[in-house]
């Protein structure tokens, strides 16, 4: 079963705008983690967020988590064409010795 | 350092047929899975291991065996196979269970 859902399932959005990308879950977790997967390709680690943290950022990438919600957000500023890509939500928790991927969201940067 | 790395890119197998997917890490992890990917989905995992020696069930197992006699490889097995099992497949690994985790390249697999 799908522990995280994104939302939107599809995006388009132009180059130099920014794109946010919302993901909920349904149990308690350790950390969230995006990945972004071009197409046909495998997935790439992006970021991880632990549950005791609200915010963080990676260059132009900055991710929120909301536990009371249950639900995070990544938000790419100043987007580019080269961020056209898949991107999933991950959840971890120590008691399940694996991930549980969402179903994505597909980005689309038009140059 | 190849990090993780899969055998075969591509294949196409008759129904009934058998084959066996290679996964190779060369990042000394501990956990490698498997997890197969649909049109429009997520992953699904299918069989992961926590160490040499060691395999357990994932979200979808049925249809597939596993084994991790090596440390450093991860082998997914397809006895009988089916046209559902038609799909891309990848193999990750990380150094404990709920972290990150890198991925190989994966394998299409179209059965007919």
């Amino acid at each position: 079963s799908q522990q995280g859902e994104e939302d939107p399932q599809a995006l388009s959005i132009q180059e130099g705008e920014n794109a946010t990308m919302n993901c909920s879950y349904k149990t308690s977790i350790n950390n969230l983690q995006w990945y972004r997967q071009n197409s046909g390709r495998g997935l790439v680690h992006l970021i991880l967020i632990r549950s005791n943290e609200r915010e963080k950022h990676s260059g132009r990438l900055r991710v929120t988590l909301d536990t009371s919600k249950k639900s995070s957000s990544l938000l790419i500023t100043a987007s580019r064409a080269a961020d056209t890509a898949s991107y999933f939500c991950a959840t971890g928790d120590m008691g399940r010795r694996a991930l549980t991927f969402g179903s994505g969201t597909r980005l689309q940067v038009q140059p | 350092n190849a990090g993780v790395t899969q055998t075969p890119k591509f294949r196409v197998l008759k129904t009934g047929q058998s084959m066996t997917l290679l996964c190779a890490q060369d990042m000394n992890h501990e956990y490698m899975y498997w997890y197969r990917q649909d049109p429009g989905m997520g992953l699904r995992l299918i069989h992961y291991s926590v160490g040499e020696g060691t395999t357990a069930k994932g979200e979808v197992p049925d249809g597939y065996n596993v084994s991790r006699l090596k440390k450093q490889n991860f082998l997914l097995g397809l006895e009988s196979a089916a046209p559902s099992q038609t799909s891309v497949y990848f193999c990750a690994s990380s150094y404990e269970g709920p972290h990150e985790q890198y991925f190989g390249p994966g394998t299409r697999l179209t059965v007919t």
